[in-house]
């Protein structure tokens, strides 16, 4: 079954809009959870590393202040598209590591199923 | 249900040498088929991406290679090096990303 939940898995909003995105480990704690982006016919680009009670390290790229991430938990990281444009639209995808020993013998990387954004 | 499936699970050579890795996945109707290298803690680095309509793709020493009727993609790596060795995922995206489970190649000195 699905170990890492992303919420919602499409939203549709107005431009100048901001969008919130949960990445949810469902049975591990993860202190490293990861956000990628996806452009149409593109291949997937990471865009930030999200460790929990620390601020997020964003890829050379990413504005920081466009999208706004938040590991308050150990199970919970979130993704805040601000002021959302259409060129803004694309498939985000979180991860989340779970420690050695706990679902596997070494550290293993769970991908949630994405969460599809159209702006209009 | 789309499922993909890697194979070997773990895979250990010699350096200098050709290798294949194979994912494998249930549903031929997908958009695109990514490869990815993982390293211990970090996250992806995309490798390379084969659109639906496309056979095949190389960039340097990798060449990927997409059969979508029966739904098959290999990874080839030519004169493997310490250097690769890493964590291999396949992921097919159509609605949603589908990952394999990896596999973890050792390339010894």
């Amino acid at each position: 079954g699905a170990v890492v939940s992303q919420h919602p898995s499409r939203v549709i909003c107005k431009s100048g809009t901001s969008v919130k995105i949960e990445c949810r480990s469902l049975d591990f704690q993860a202190t490293t959870m990861f956000w990628y982006r996806q452009f149409p016919k593109k291949s997937l680009m990471l865009m930030a590393t999200s460790n929990e009670g620390s601020k997020a390290t964003y890829e050379q790229g990413v504005e920081k202040d466009k999208f706004l991430i938040n590991h308050a938990s150990l199970t919970l990281s979130t993704l805040t598209v601000t002021s959302a444009h259409p060129e803004d639209s694309s498939f985000y995808i979180c991860s989340a590591i779970s420690p050695p020993g706990v679902k596997a013998s070494t550290d293993t990387q769970y991908f949630g199923p994405g969460t599809r954004l159209t702006v209009l | 249900k789309q499922e993909v499936t890697q194979i070997p699970a773990a895979l250990s050579v010699p350096e200098g040498e050709n290798l294949v890795l194979n994912c494998s996945f249930t549903d031929s109707a997908i958009y695109n088929l990514q490869w990815f290298r993982q390293d211990p803690g970090k996250g992806l680095t995309s490798l390379l991406l084969i659109q639906s309509s496309q056979r095949e793709q190389t960039s340097g020493r990798l060449n990927a290679s997409l059969d979508k009727s029966s739904g098959r993609s290999t990874l080839y790596i030519a004169a493997s090096q310490p250097g690769d060795s890493a964590t291999y995922l396949c992921a097919v995206l159509l609605n949603d990303m589908r990952f394999g489970a990896g596999t973890r190649l050792t390339v010894k000195p």
